[in-house]
C-alpha cells in the first residue's frame, strides 16, 4: 500500500464548479500535511498546509481527519487558472520533516 | 530573489552514457533535495543533505546513481551508466532548517531522456 493515496482523476468540471480532492495516508504517525500544486511541464508549488482544524485561503478549503486518515482540498467557484495537478504531501514523525508526495489529481477546469 | 537553479534543463542521451545534473539551492537552505518524477511513479525522494551532508539515501535506485554536495551552494547527481529507465524528471528542492512550513522550493528540474 502506497504512504499516500489519490485519485488520480482527471477531473473535468466547468468553471465556477465546486470540486473537492481526497487523499488518504497509511502512517497513523503522520505529523503534518500539506497541498501542492503543479502545473503542466512546471515544477511543484507549495499551495497551502492543512491544519486540525481546518482552513482556507481565499476559495480554498483543506480539512484533515486523523481518524480517518484523510486530507481533503475543496476548491469553490473554480478557474481555468486552477487547472492544475493537486499533490498531497505528509510529513513523519522522526524522519528529520521529509516530505512524503502522493501520486497527484489532475484538474481540468473548462470554459 | 533567485531560486533553485538546475541545470541542464533537458538531456538526451543514449544508453551507457554518465548524466551529471547540477542544482544550486536557494542561499541560506540548509536542506537539499534529489527528487524524481515518473508518471508511473510520481515523486519519489531519491537523496536529501543537511549543511551539505547526506542524511538519506535509501531511495537512491541502485549503484548507478550517486549523489554529492560539495559545498552549500552547490549538488550534483550522478547516473553512470544510464538506462532508459532512469528518463524522468529530476527536481532539486532546498529549505530552510527549524522552518515547520513543509515549503520546498523546487527548481524547474532537469527532463532526462536516455535512449
Amino acid at each position: 500500500r502506497k504512504e499516500v493515496e489519490q485519485d488520480p482523476g482527471p477531473f473535468n468540471v466547468p468553471e465556477g464548479a465546486t470540486v473537492a480532492f481526497n487523499c488518504t495516508y497509511s502512517n497513523s504517525a503522520s505529523q503534518s500535511f500539506f497541498w501542492y500544486r503543479q502545473d503542466c511541464r512546471k515544477e511543484p508549488k507549495l499551495l497551502m498546509s492543512v491544519y486540525s482544524s481546518g482552513n482556507e485561503d481565499g476559495r480554498f478549503t483543506a480539512q484533515l481527519n486523523r481518524a480517518s486518515q484523510y486530507i481533503s482540498l475543496l476548491i469553490r467557484d473554480s478557474k481555468l487558472s486552477d487547472s492544475a495537478t493537486y499533490l498531497c504531501v505528509v510529513t513523519v514523525s522522526g524522519s528529520a520533516r521529509q516530505l512524503t508526495f502522493g501520486s497527484g489529481t489532475q484538474l481540468t477546469v473548462l470554459p | 530573489d533567485a531560486g533553485v537553479i538546475q541545470s541542464p534543463r533537458h538531456e538526451v542521451t543514449e544508453m551507457g552514457q554518465e548524466v551529471t545534473l547540477r542544482c544550486k539551492p536557494i542561499s541560506g537552505h540548509d536542506y537539499l533535495f534529489w527528487y524524481r518524477q515518473t508518471m508511473m511513479r510520481g515523486l519519489e525522494l531519491l537523496i536529501y543533505f543537511n549543511n551539505n551532508v547526506p542524511i538519506d539515501d535509501s531511495g537512491m535506485p541502485e549503484d548507478r546513481f550517486s549523489a554529492k554536495m560539495p559545498n552549500a551552494s552547490f549538488s550534483t547527481l550522478k547516473i553512470q551508466p544510464s538506462e532508459p529507465r532512469d528518463s524522468a524528471v529530476y527536481f532539486c528542492a532546498s529549505r530552510l532548517a527549524g522552518k515547520n512550513t513543509g515549503e520546498l522550493f523546487f527548481g524547474e528540474g532537469s527532463r532526462l531522456t536516455v535512449l
